[in-house]
């Protein structure tokens, strides 16, 4: 297992056009998780899937923002008609919540979303 | 989940011990505390988490006062490629998310 993987690594889109990130998480993992981190800051929740169901969703994640996780593997996320201040980083993390609770999260690397 | 306070920056010597404290006064009995970490332009790495009792794994020493309203992180021999911001989280097991706030910057001085 390589960890999570999260594609592309960086984008560079036009204002208005619409963008989709992928996330690939540890196999056995049954929670997947979407963060977005700007300059300076912590990454922010932004919406969480135990299995496919999406569970929560931030009040950060507008009608602009859809996420989807198929068949409880990988994960989409897609902003459309993107605005500058959607430029961040978008961290996927998956972790395994058993009985007892769940663990720390794995991270990825990240995708790094600028809009020109 | 209680919030945490942790200093902005903070320097350390290589070779030294690094001790990065954090402050959790409204933590309940349920909540967990978690540390992580950023290296620049990567995502966080999780070090270790604790809820009462102190810990140690390969990475980092953690330190829960009797009261558990405060925590020490303790790198033991920091290194360069420990420079980081480090993040102080209290969750409860089961949580559905994590607060990063924005952490201490840890420099390491050669």
């Amino acid at each position: 297992d390589t960890g999570v993987s999260q594609d592309p690594r960086h984008k560079i889109t036009k204002r208005g056009q619409n963008v989709t990130f992928r996330c690939d998480p540890i196999s056995e993992h049954n929670r997947l998780y979407w963060y977005r981190q700007t300059l300076g800051q912590g990454p922010e929740f932004l919406t969480y899937f135990q299995n496919e169901a999406q569970l929560e969703k931030s009040r950060l994640l507008s009608d602009r923002f859809s996420a989807e996780r198929p068949k409880g593997s990988f994960s989409t996320l897609e902003i459309q008609r993107t605005e500058q201040g959607d430029s961040a980083m978008y961290l996927c993390a998956s972790s395994w919540s058993g009985v007892t609770g769940s663990y720390g999260y794995t991270f990825g690397s990240g995708t790094r979303l600028t809009v020109v | 989940d209680a919030k945490t306070t942790q200093p902005t920056s903070m320097d350390c010597a290589e070779g030294r011990a690094a001790n990065l404290p954090c402050n959790h006064s409204t933590i309940s009995g349920n909540e967990y505390v978690y540390w992580y970490r950023q290296i620049h332009s990567q995502g966080p790495q999780y070090i270790i988490h604790g809820l009462k009792n102190n810990e140690t794994n390969e990475m980092a020493s953690l330190i829960i006062t009797e009261d558990r309203k405060s925590s020490t992180l303790i790198l033991p021999h920091a290194t360069l490629r420990d420079t980081a911001v480090y993040y102080c989280i209290v969750r409860v097991a089961g949580g559905n998310q994590f607060y990063f706030g924005t952490g201490t910057s840890l420099t390491v001085i050669p």
